[in-house]
């Protein structure tokens, strides 16, 4: 069970908007800063959006990310067939002596 | 270019102890944290903790403290991650990250994983 819930899926065609979205609560996402990360099989996690909404240097600005209140989301635009792998929203926690929290992920096919 | 090098593939015993080391290159060990996460098989990640280089501070998660030893050697830009009383529970893909250069808690360099496997 994640501290963050993500849907477990979500799937678009090639060139279509897919939004993938993040809960949590006051003592995380309410109070701090969300990142996104990719992970493609047999590869190690990318970070993909940090600060809630900035792009690292290389990460193509079809990603965007959002955060309002106690929920974050991250959109995709232009879907590409590379795009398909498991996505991850994570932020701080401050319950229990502070440590960092990921949601579920959310796996995305190009259909 | 920055990276972070991973030990090789474990296998232990129940009870038994692993060690697992990331080396980082082309950048300063202690001017950034360095995390420790897991995926185990068909879950997603968990972070396990985090050490600051320059002053050896560390704070674990609740799920392996006590268990846990987070420690570096700036001599040879080396971060290590010790995890004691292993079980079943512990066989994972274990990956050490880069933090604090674009957030406090971004992880923006990551090792290739060391893949641990607890079977009697």
């Amino acid at each position: 069970q994640s501290v963050l819930t993500q849907p477990p899926s979500a799937s678009g065609t090639p060139g279509q908007r897919v939004t993938i979205s993040c809960s949590g609560s006051s003592s995380n996402i309410g109070s701090n800063i969300v990142n996104w990360y990719q992970h493609l099989p047999g590869t190690a996690p990318k970070l993909l959006i940090y600060s809630n909404f900035q792009r690292p240097s290389g990460v193509p600005d079809r990603f965007s990310g959002s955060k309002s209140g106690t929920s974050a989301s991250l959109a995709i635009s232009g879907l590409q067939s590379e795009d398909e792998a498991d996505y991850y929203c994570a932020t701080w926690d401050d319950s229990l002596n502070g440590h960092v929290v990921f949601g579920g992920g959310t796996k995305v096919t190009v259909l | 270019q920055d990276q972070l090098v991973q030990s090789g593939a474990e296998v232990k015993k129940p009870g038994a102890s692993v060690k697992v080391s990331c080396k980082a290159s082309g950048y300063t060990l202690t001017t950034y944290g360095i995390s420790w996460l897991r995926q185990a098989p068909g879950q997603g990640l968990d972070w396990m903790g985090w050490i600051n280089p320059y002053n050896t501070y560390t704070k674990y998660s609740q799920k392996v403290q006590g268990r846990v030893t987070m420690t570096t050697d700036t001599s040879t830009s080396t971060a290590y991650m010790e995890l004691r009383s292993l079980s079943s529970d512990d066989t994972a893909m274990y990956y050490c990250a880069r933090q604090g250069v674009l957030a406090a808690d971004a992880f923006d360099l990551w090792g290739q994983g060391t893949m641990v496997t607890v079977s009697s």
